[in-house]
């Protein structure tokens, strides 16, 4: 079971937009649109901020999209905010070596 | 709003059985549209999920882990379990027990630190 391909980390200025890419393969997130994405602060568990690909739990802000073609999933924060500093990690259902789920590297990102 | 608490020992031998409760509020553990699970970070690095199961019995584990893991539910408690046999350092880490839709963990304990060192 490989870990979803994240970039290590990325950055914007406040106000500006970024998008973390998340790559796996024909059997996790080319698959299903079981996509999900989580934001981590220091210190704190992590927080569900999209599901399903591209849906956001209610309270998440509309600044966080998701989508997803072929293998790869992605997530743009737009009007980027100094909260919005934090690992993000995406995760898939899969199927490959009869794992369930499969969370990514993570990528910091950081608000400068 | 429900709620998940992780419990148990915070420091287990090499070799030894890690074991860890979850105890859940606000909702029922019976409810079959969700299902609980747990994933784990290791001190500075990424999530790895360990496993999931489903009220109707089902489970899925790592299979990097399959062959040292149980995972049990005790309905009279609202609570589910996991234990990790045979234990090295690198399973020292924060375990997170978590509810799950469609391979999302939509709610997380606050993790619990547990460290393998003798």
């Amino acid at each position: 079971q490989s870990a979803l391909t994240q970039p290590a980390s990325v950055s914007g200025s406040p106000g500006q937009s970024i998008t973390i890419s998340c790559t796996g393969t024909s059997s996790d997130v080319g698959a299903y649109d079981y996509v999900s994405w989580y934001q981590q602060h220091p210190g704190k568990a992590p927080k569900l901020m999209i599901y399903d690909v591209s849906n956001r739990p209610s309270g998440v802000s509309n600044r966080f999209s998701g989508s997803k073609s072929g293998n790869t999933a992605s997530l743009t924060i737009s009007g980027l905010q100094t909260e919005d500093e934090a690992d993000y990690y995406c995760s898939s259902h899969a199927t490959s070596g009869a794992a369930h789920v499969v969370f990514g590297e993570g990528t910091k990102l950081t608000v400068l | 709003q429900v709620q998940l608490q992780e419990s148990g020992p915070g420091l287990v031998k090499p070799s030894e059985t890690l074991s860890l409760t979850c105890t859940v509020s606000g909702g029922s553990i019976s409810n079959s549209d969700y299902h609980w699970g747990w994933v784990r970070q290791p001190p500075g690095k990424g999530l790895e999920w360990i496993g999931t199961f489903y009220y109707s019995g089902t489970t899925y584990y790592n299979p990097s882990l399959r062959s040292r893991i149980t995972m049990s539910v005790d309905t009279s408690k609202n609570q589910f379990s996991l234990q990790l046999s045979s234990v090295t350092a690198a399973d020292t880490a924060v375990y997170y027990c978590v509810r799950d839709k469609r391979s999302s963990c939509e709610s997380w304990g606050q993790g619990t630190l547990v460290t393998v060192s003798s």
